[in-house]
């Protein structure tokens, strides 16, 4: 099983509301990443956790809070986010934080702001 | 940081035919190199991989290889059929948090 699930599918939010995103998965996987995708363009890594520590945050807005409560769950918590921030939102998770090892993809949440 | 460039960015072949989408990286740390498929409206699929100790893998119809040399990456579709069309996107992974750069995608189309 090598799956990744999020949920919702598709949120349209405005630009006042707080929403939060969810991923989980139950492979045993002890890093999580966020990655955001545009139309037409490569996945951009948003967040990295390891053993439920931020590991890596690539100069994300405030307005996208991760967090990670346990090694099967990743959320996203969203806040005054701006129209621009419409886009694929993409969890995926791998066994470690190592260099070389296989990651997988959930079927994104595709978030529109209105 | 590392920089992946992907050729071609749409490639359209007939049923049957072979399909080759081609990348390059700049980092010569990178040594793990992952394709993903991924069609609309669905996550990245990883469908192939190849870590830099190692010049070509297959699996049935897909294959990889890597000239570490060069810094280039290929990825090999044989006997192509429809549900092939999708998005495929080359990434190379650094040491650091397992970060994955992605080229810029190719849009396979396959013609019945």
């Amino acid at each position: 099983d090598t799956e990744v699930t999020q949920t919702p599918k598709h949120l349209v939010m405005g630009m006042t509301n707080k929403k939060s995103l969810k991923c989980e998965q139950h492979m045993g996987h002890r890093a999580m990443y966020w990655y955001k995708q545009k139309a037409k363009k490569p996945p951009e890594l948003m967040f990295v956790y390891s053993y439920e520590k931020l590991s890596i945050n690539e100069s994300v807005p405030s307005r996208f809070s991760p967090e990670c409560p346990n090694s099967s769950l990743l959320n996203l918590h969203l806040h005054a986010l701006q129209p621009e921030d419409s886009a694929l939102y993409l969890c995926a998770s791998s066994q470690v934080i190592s260099q070389g090892v296989e990651a997988f993809f959930g079927q994104g949440t595709r978030l529109t702001v209105v | 940081g590392e920089n992946v460039e992907q050729h071609p960015s749409t490639l359209s072949v007939q049923e049957g035919d072979s399909a080759v989408i081609k990348c390059t990286y700049s980092d010569s740390a990178s040594n793990y190199f992952p394709w993903y498929k991924q069609e609309l409206g669905k996550g990245p699929q990883l469908i192939i991989d190849i870590r830099s100790n190692v010049g070509e893998k297959k699996d049935q119809r897909i294959a990889v290889t890597l000239n570490k040399t060069a810094k280039h990456f290929s990825l090999h579709i044989t006997e192509t059929q429809p549900e092939d069309s999708a998005v495929y996107f080359c990434a190379a992974s650094i040491f650091i948090g397992n970060q994955f750069y992605f080229g810029t995608g190719t849009s396979l189309t396959v013609i019945p």
